[in-house]
């Protein structure tokens, strides 16, 4: 299996900025989530998505972030205009719903 | 009062002692249960899931207290090997699959 794959793994950018995170889910899984993990923060789930259709986008933190998933294997994380404080790991998991999630290796994300 | 809470640490543990972890949760519909490991600038991994009151594998065995709604994993012989922070992840079937995780616990095993 290849697993979650996420794009790119590294990415550096200068504030306002527009971002576009890229995961791909394991192919089956019904759900996809957009986790964002700091030091200060922890890990915080952003958005998932059962079906395709989000579910939950109450960790999103404001407007300028936003997500689709246009189909089952394809789903984007927005930023735009991106600042400094969005400097984060962004993971992207998916699982078929209930059972364990898999995460994909992150994208490690630098706004200056 | 948060979904899911554990102990942060950290552990400090020599090699070859018995650590325990646990984790409690607060809804009562929880439904699946999974202790996973992240290492530093890593993924969170899944180590294991526990479906039923318990589940071993190898070194590793993670109990299920339903009633007192707590969820355990006990390392046994650690290795240097198993320095990481472990989390506790609750699954809710009744608010859309939904998973809560905890802060984790680090743990550091040393020579």
């Amino acid at each position: 299996d290849a697993g979650v794959i996420q794009s790119p793994r590294h990415e550096v950018t200068e504030m306002g900025q527009e971002v576009t995170l890229r995961c791909k889910p394991i192919s089956g899984h019904n759900s996809l989530f957009w986790y964002r993990q700091t030091m200060m923060r922890g890990l915080e789930l952003l958005i998932y998505f059962n079906n395709n259709v989000p579910i939950d986008d109450s960790g999103m933190p404001e407007d300028r972030f936003s997500a689709k998933m246009p189909n089952a294997s394809f789903s984007t994380l927005k930023i735009q205009p991106s600042e400094p404080r969005d400097s984060a790991v962004y993971f992207c998991a998916s699982s078929f719903a209930p059972y364990e999630q898999y995460f994909g290796p992150g994208t490690r994300l630098t706004v200056t | 009062r948060k979904e899911v809470e554990q102990d942060p640490g950290p552990f400090n543990v020599p090699e070859g002692a018995t650590v325990a972890f646990n984790c409690t949760y607060s809804n009562s519909a929880s439904q699946s249960f999974f202790w996973y490991r992240q290492d530093c600038r890593k993924e969170p991994k899944l180590l294991m899931s526990v479906y039923s009151s318990g589940n071993e594998d190898g070194r590793f065995t993670a109990q299920l207290n339903r009633a007192s709604q707590y969820i355990s994993l006990h390392i046994r012989d650690s290795k240097l090997s198993d320095s990481a922070t472990y989390l506790c992840v609750v699954n809710m079937m009744n608010t859309g699959n939904q998973f809560y995780f905890g802060t984790g616990t680090s743990l550091t095993v040393i020579p």
